[in-house]
């Protein structure tokens, strides 16, 4: 069993639906969660981070996080085609500093 | 991109060649990092610093050493290639709370290096 689960996708979402990711996790010491996002053939960037149980909203992008469950997931509202990417799953393991990555779920919105 | 550099950014080596690899930060931050991505498995880590002279080994560090003589500079080698390690390879810094760009501790990563094993 992977450390971090996420389905590979791709998800495919049309524009302006609301796209929804998943991620599983297995080390219940994880206090810290974070979503990357990937475009191809680029590095990975930061877009959110949550820290306690229930939802974290920055702009269209919604984290919610059930540690009890050890699932956290990502919400992206108002879809847009340039939130076609891949997004990375990255809890921090429990003794801090070092990530654990997802293999990532692909992501493509169609106009 | 948190003033991380990479270099070179693509290289085509022969196996058996040894490689370096280096990622230079401008920001002095003490923990730096090397992964690897590579299709069906995501980034794995490879190496990460702690300091100077400070290192430890992630989950795919056999193959791989590291070394950092300065605060700035990580360097990754590949003492002997092999067509296993062509991949892409990403530096990533963790900015201390206060000073990170989204104000939130954690890693950013360099532009990456491609590198390919024939």
């Amino acid at each position: 069993q992977k450390e971090v689960e996420q389905n590979s996708g791709p998800l495919s979402v049309p524009e302006g639906a609301i796209a929804s990711l998943n991620c599983t996790y297995s080390d219940r010491g994880s206090q810290s969660f974070f979503w990357y996002r990937q475009y191809s053939g680029k590095s990975p960037e930061l877009i959110m981070s949550i820290y306690s149980n229930g939802d974290k909203e920055d702009g269209r992008f919604t984290a919610q996080l059930n540690k009890a469950s050890q699932y956290v997931s990502l919400l992206i509202r108002d879809s847009q085609p340039s939130d076609s990417a891949t997004y990375l799953c990255a809890p921090e393991g429990a003794a801090g500093n070092k990530l654990t990555f997802g293999g990532g779920t692909r992501v493509l919105v169609k106009p | 991109d948190a003033g991380i550099t990479q270099s070179p950014r693509h290289k085509v080596t022969e196996t058996g060649t040894p490689v370096t690899l280096r990622c230079h930060q401008t920001e002095n931050h003490r923990y730096m990092y090397w992964y690897r991505q590579d299709p069906g498995h995501g980034l794995r880590l490879i190496h990460y610093s702690y300091g100077v002279k400070d290192t430890d080994k992630g989950e795919v560090s056999d193959g791989y050493s590291v070394s950092r003589s300065k605060t700035e500079d990580f360097l990754l080698t590949l003492e002997s290639a092999t067509s296993s390690q062509t991949s892409v390879y990403f530096c990533a810094i963790e900015a201390d709370q206060g000073v990170a760009p989204l104000g939130t501790d954690t890693q950013y990563f360099g532009p990456g290096t491609r590198l390919t094993v024939l």
